[in-house]
């Protein structure tokens, strides 16, 4: 069974810093990544999603790299702001025609002014 | 092109009532989902239509809660009795199930608090 796990779960930085989320999966057979934004009381924005063949995706400050041989993802935000200051989920889709997805619990990020 | 759209986006229910929730997918996904999202988690899946078929309900109480998707088109999530602990977020996601990039579309969700 995927289990998907992110550390921290939690993070605080000021504003203007570089930060890194983390994100692991115990299965490497899956077809893609993604990497979500959520803000509170509302639902999932996509922000990046990595196929299974590419190593990194790139959206504005924000950079992905995906590991699969080891499992391993993360999410680089450069020259972090307020307005970044949400919970970050990372997901992989898994499964053959009944492609699904398997969350984290997240990473709660404030960025501070 | 419209997004998922859920409603509605808030609901305050007793423990034992019912409650029901309504999704409309993208037009044209053919594979639709309900997910449950606890305070503090991430989303668990807990039912997967394709069309109208389920695909996967493996992680829904049956014993409280029941899905369905008429015409292959919206669909519902119900809760009849409610517990407590089914104080979440209701997510819909929809994705067209087709092509080398998969990906799945979120609606807002719905607000559950059981009192």
């Amino acid at each position: 069974k995927q289990e998907v796990t992110q550390i921290p779960a939690a993070l605080s930085v000021p504003e203007g810093e570089n930060l890194v989320l983390n994100c692991s999966f115990t299965d490497s057979a899956i077809y893609n990544l993604q990497w979500f934004r959520q803000d509170p009381g509302k639902g999932l924005t996509s922000l990046l999603l990595i196929q299974s063949s590419q190593r990194e995706q790139t959206s504005g400050r924000l950079n992905a790299s995906l590991d699969k041989s080891s499992g391993r993802s993360t999410l680089y935000i450069a020259a972090s702001q307020p307005g970044d200051s949400a919970t970050y989920l990372c997901a992989v889709t898994t499964g053959g025609s009944a492609r699904q997805l398997t969350f984290g619990s997240g990473t709660q990020l404030t960025v501070l002014p | 092109e419209a997004g998922v759209a859920q409603s509605p986006r808030y609901k305050i229910i007793e423990k034992r009532q019912s409650v029901a929730f309504w999704c409309n997918p993208i037009s044209g996904h053919a594979t639709l989902y309900w997910y449950q999202q606890i305070l503090g988690q991430g989303p668990k899946l807990l039912i997967q239509f394709q069309n109208n078929g389920v695909v996967d309900d493996s992680q829904l109480p049956k014993d409280r809660f029941s899905a369905e998707r008429l015409k292959g088109v919206d669909s519902t999530l119900k809760i009849q009795p409610a517990k407590l602990e089914d104080s979440a977020v209701y997510l819909c996601a929809s994705s067209s199930g087709t092509g080398l990039v998969y990906e799945q579309y979120f609606g807002p969700g719905t607000r559950l608090t059981v009192t």
